[in-house]
């Protein structure tokens, strides 16, 4: 069975860095695309970008280029989300999902809520 | 920058057929823009339902079908259950870019 399990909530502050897991199980991580989607307090969700961890080809929605960066280990079948200096309009909750091809999202991971607050 | 637009609301009645619909700002939603879609009820993540327009996942029960109409993609849902009342979203693939509708919040009434 496809898993994605996500990492544990988090509460920073503005300024602060925060780096976001994914692992996979139950497939071969390298062979799949990875996204990641931002879903903000009572609002739809938002596409941030994709990385295909076989080979680390990293895609961002241009809203998000610059303002995160995604990376993937393929060696821990995990990949990352990171910032590295948080704002309050970061808080969201953070999904990741394993494409089945590039047009093809199929397995979410169950969420990541971040809160940033001073 | 491409908008995606979905219907903000319906309401539909147990058993009853709704079909909601996914626009594109760049003009007639085709195959092309490999329309998906996926349901998330409160407090879960999304849950995928149909990719490539109208091809569903093996979770995804036969009540629920995709297909372009009129220049959109569309989801249609034949035999309303109470369980269905969720909200649905979009997803357009366009110029290398992957971009979600506003969302449909979908009561059952």
């Amino acid at each position: 069975e496809v898993q994605l399990v996500q990492s544990g909530v988090e509460v920073k502050k503005p300024g602060e860095s925060l780096t976001l897991s994914c692992k996979g199980f139950g497939y071969t991580f390298s062979d799949y695309w990875i996204a990641w989607v931002r879903q903000t307090p009572g609002k739809g969700l938002e596409w941030m970008g994709i990385i295909y961890p076989g080979d680390s080809d990293t895609r961002y929605s241009p809203s998000f280029q610059g303002q995160v960066t995604i990376s993937a280990d393929k060696s821990i079948n995990s990949a990352s989300l990171e910032w590295s200096s948080l704002k309050a309009s970061d808080t969201a909750m953070y999904y990741c999902v394993r494409l089945r091809t590039l047009y093809e999202p199929e397995n979410w991971g169950q969420g990541t809520l971040v809160t940033v607050s001073s | 920058q491409t908008v995606v637009t979905q219907e903000p609301s319906l309401t539909v009645s147990p058993g009853g057929t709704v079909t909601l619909t996914c626009a594109s700002s760049t003009g007639s939603v085709s195959s092309g823009y490999y329309p998906n879609w996926f349901q998330q009820k409160p407090g879960q993540a999304p849950r995928a339902l149909i990719y490539s327009t109208s091809s569903r996942h093996s979770w995804t029960p036969a009540r629920f079908s995709g297909s372009l109409l009129g220049g959109k993609a569309a989801l249609t849902l034949s035999g309303v259950q109470p369980e269905d009342e969720a909200d649905y979203y979009c997803l357009l693939y366009y110029a290398g870019v992957h971009i979600f509708g506003g969302g449909t919040k979908l009561t059952v009434l």
